[in-house]
């Protein structure tokens, strides 16, 4: 099945860019997602990559996608202390549409 | 939060006690999911719904079985309790367009 890998804490200023990166194994997913988790709460969807695309852009985000070698990042523009959180990768695979899910990055933003 | 709803939000119960968790969506989405959430494995897919009736295992099914007896309604139970299902349960919906919709979590603690 498929397998999602992310590292586990990234550390970043205030003000500087974050970028969280993903590894996947089924090279047949089809959509690729960023999702964000704050404290107690549950998830929340901050964007999401169709297999066809190299790169999407959404204000402050920005997704890339290496297919070949099964790569997904997200970049996060002038990081903010509001963007301390765990980010999950996640993929969709087979028919019943299943998400996998990496097993989180924990971003810390200092000032 | 987006017509999904769980409850209860918080459980403590005894080990070897049955335990039911319940799902609630007001939007007649066909296909549902449980997940849990443990550090360091992320979101594991538990059992999912493609429809009344129609449920499958996920990768972490042991000790689970779930139930869906009409479409807003999908319910998890833990016949016999663990320490080892202690975690937060979500539950999630598959939102038109994509992306997933995630409930607020419920969080078991079997002691």
């Amino acid at each position: 099945g498929e397998d999602v890998e992310q590292s586990l804490f990234l550390s970043v200023r205030e003000g500087d860019s974050s970028v969280i990166n993903c590894t996947y194994t089924d090279s047949s997913s089809t959509y690729l997602y960023w999702y964000k988790q704050e404290p107690g709460a549950g998830l929340q969807l901050l964007t999401y990559i169709f297999s066809n695309m190299d790169m999407k852009q959404d204000q402050r985000l920005t997704v890339l996608l290496n297919k070949k070698d099964k790569h997904l990042s997200l970049r996060i523009a002038d990081t903010q202390t509001g963007d301390s959180a765990i980010y999950f990768c996640a993929a969709i695979t087979g028919t019943a549409s299943k998400l996998t899910f990496g097993t989180g990055t924990r971003l810390q933003v200092t000032l | 939060d987006a017509g999904i709803t769980q409850s209860p939000r918080h459980k403590v119960t005894e080990t070897g006690t049955p335990v039911t968790l319940r799902c609630h969506q007001t939007e007649n989405h066909r296909y549902m999911y449980w997940y849990r959430q443990d550090p360091g494995h992320g979101l594991r897919l538990i059992h999912y719904s493609y429809g009344v009736k129609d449920t499958d295992k996920g990768e972490v099914s042991d000790g689970y079985s779930v139930s869906r007896s009409k479409t807003e309604d999908f319910l998890l139970t833990l016949e016999s309790a663990t320490s080892s299902q202690t975690s937060v349960y979500f539950c999630a919906i598959q939102s038109t367009g994509v992306g997933y919709t995630f409930g607020s979590g419920t969080r078991l603690t079997v002691v």
